[in-house]
């Protein structure tokens, strides 16, 4: 099945800093999405991003699908981005066709 | 988008019994998935869960284990039976809101002692 990596696994910021997460996929993909888990452990939708960037606020990605990545950038960052920052794609699972398959996440600690 | 709430929100359970997690959608759709997320890990899909049919489980996950339940398009159940400490994890139901854009509910956060 596809192969997801996140890196880099673990990033201490101070508040204000900038930073990139970056996402690589080790095949062709219809679909990647990059999500916010919250201190709690809900899922939020963050951005849909099969192709080219968008931009929401503080937040923008980038995913270039010819090269097999997603970039996902957050500038000024805030404590309330705090969190485990994944990237999924559309994968072949063995059993029951394409579905969604995870990265091992971003433990992101934004320090006041 | 879709709107999903799950209950119970966390629980502790007795090693031995079982728990029935339910998921709520705000709108008809034909699949649900039901993940898993042991501490410190990511998101494994357990399984799919097609209204009318019965659910199918990826490797490594049994309906003994994990009985589904789908009885219409806006609800499903996830059952984890016999429960022990390395059950201990968050369950998740998640739904397709477009073509390939899923959405994930709240989780229930199950603590087994």
């Amino acid at each position: 099945g596809i192969q997801v990596e996140q890196s880099p696994p673990d990033l201490i910021l101070q508040e204000g800093a900038n930073s990139t997460l970056r996402c690589n996929f080790s095949d062709s993909v219809n679909n990647l999405q990059w999500f916010h888990q919250n201190p709690w452990g809900q899922l939020i939708n963050l951005f849909y991003i099969p192709s080219g960037t968008k931009q929401n606020g503080r937040l923008s990605a980038t995913t270039v699908a010819t090269e097999r990545y997603s970039l996902l950038y957050i500038s000024s960052s805030q404590t309330t981005d705090s969190g485990v920052y994944f990237c999924a794609v559309h994968g072949w699972m063995e059993t029951s066709g394409s579905r969604l398959t995870f990265g091992e996440g971003t433990q992101l600690t934004v320090n006041p | 988008s879709a709107v999903i709430s799950q209950k119970p929100s966390r629980d502790i359970c007795q090693r031995g019994t079982s728990l029935t997690i339910q998921c709520q959608v705000d709108s008809q759709v034909t699949m649900m998935f039901w993940y898993r997320q042991q501490p410190g890990q990511s998101l494994t899909l357990i399984a799919t869960a097609n209204q009318g049919s019965e659910a199918t489980y990826e490797s490594g996950f049994v309906i003994d284990k994990f009985p589904i339940s789908r009885p219409n398009l806006t609800f499903s159940t996830l059952t984890v039976s016999n429960m022990s400490p390395e059950d201990s994890s968050i369950y998740l139901c998640s739904v397709k809101g477009g073509v390939y854009e899923q959405y994930f509910g709240p989780g229930t956060r199950l603590t087994v002692t």
